[in-house]
């Protein structure tokens, strides 16, 4: 089946550590995205790709790295810099240009700072 | 500043109440209103895609309208498992990205 799948679910780190979170889709979808969500503050997003070697900060980039070598894959790190990094994180993919297209969401990855 | 507000942020209902949830957003230039449900400790779900005022869309219990300013999410005779999330969104000016509103909180009891 077609979708957008999400690794680890569950993430512990340390303070000082940097970790990755894997997504990888199989859509065909040009276009990635990383969200965060913090209760009651709704989905913020961290960076999107349109496309293959190309990436943008969304509105809270910092403390946070991706790269985009394939199409299907957009991992996303969370350096120690990010000072407050426990969270929901949920990747999502949609054909390029929003207009008439829908963005889907994986089934997201909890990360815990212990 | 592009931004998207919820109302209101928790609702209960009775099974078989209808109610509508709001949605206002600011783009000028809308270039798409977008309705997701979302469970606990899951990804959001799609539901509808709005794109111009007057445009209205249905599903099962469930229908969106969109006016200039703001959509709606009309939830009628709602069952249990009606209750989750429900997030609205709007692409930004570039149409590069969703920008989210913090979402209302449906709980229908039987």
């Amino acid at each position: 089946d077609g979708g957008i799948t999400q690794s680890p679910k569950y993430l512990f780190r340390k303070e000082g550590q940097n970790v990755t979170l894997s997504c990888e889709q199989n859509l065909n979808h040009d276009a990635m995205y990383w969200y965060r969500q913090d209760p009651g503050q709704g989905l913020r997003l961290i960076y999107y790709s349109q496309i293959v070697n190309d990436f943008q900060k969304g509105d809270i980039a910092e403390g946070y790295s991706v790269s985009r070598e394939k199409k299907e894959s957009f991992p996303l790190t969370v350096t120690s810099a990010q000072k407050n990094p426990t969270a929901f994180y949920l990747c999502a993919s949609s054909i390029p240009g929003l207009s008439g297209n829908t963005i889907y969401f994986g089934e997201g990855s909890w990360l815990t700072v212990v | 500043e592009d931004q998207v507000t919820q109302s209101p942020e928790a609702l209960r209902l009775q099974e078989g109440e209808s109610s509508s949830l709001n949605c206002s957003y600011t783009v000028s230039g809308l270039r798409g209103l977008f309705w997701y449900r979302q469970d606990p400790g899951k990804g959001p779900e799609f539901l509808f895609t709005l794109y111009s005022a007057g445009e209205e869309k249905e599903k099962e219990r469930l229908k969106a309208t969109l006016t200039k300013k703001e959509s709606f999410l009309h939830i009628t005779a709602p069952k249990p498992e009606d209750s989750a999330t429900y997030l609205c969104a709007e692409a930004n000016q570039a149409g590069t990205a969703l920008i989210f509103g913090k979402g209302t909180t449906l709980s229908v009891s039987s």
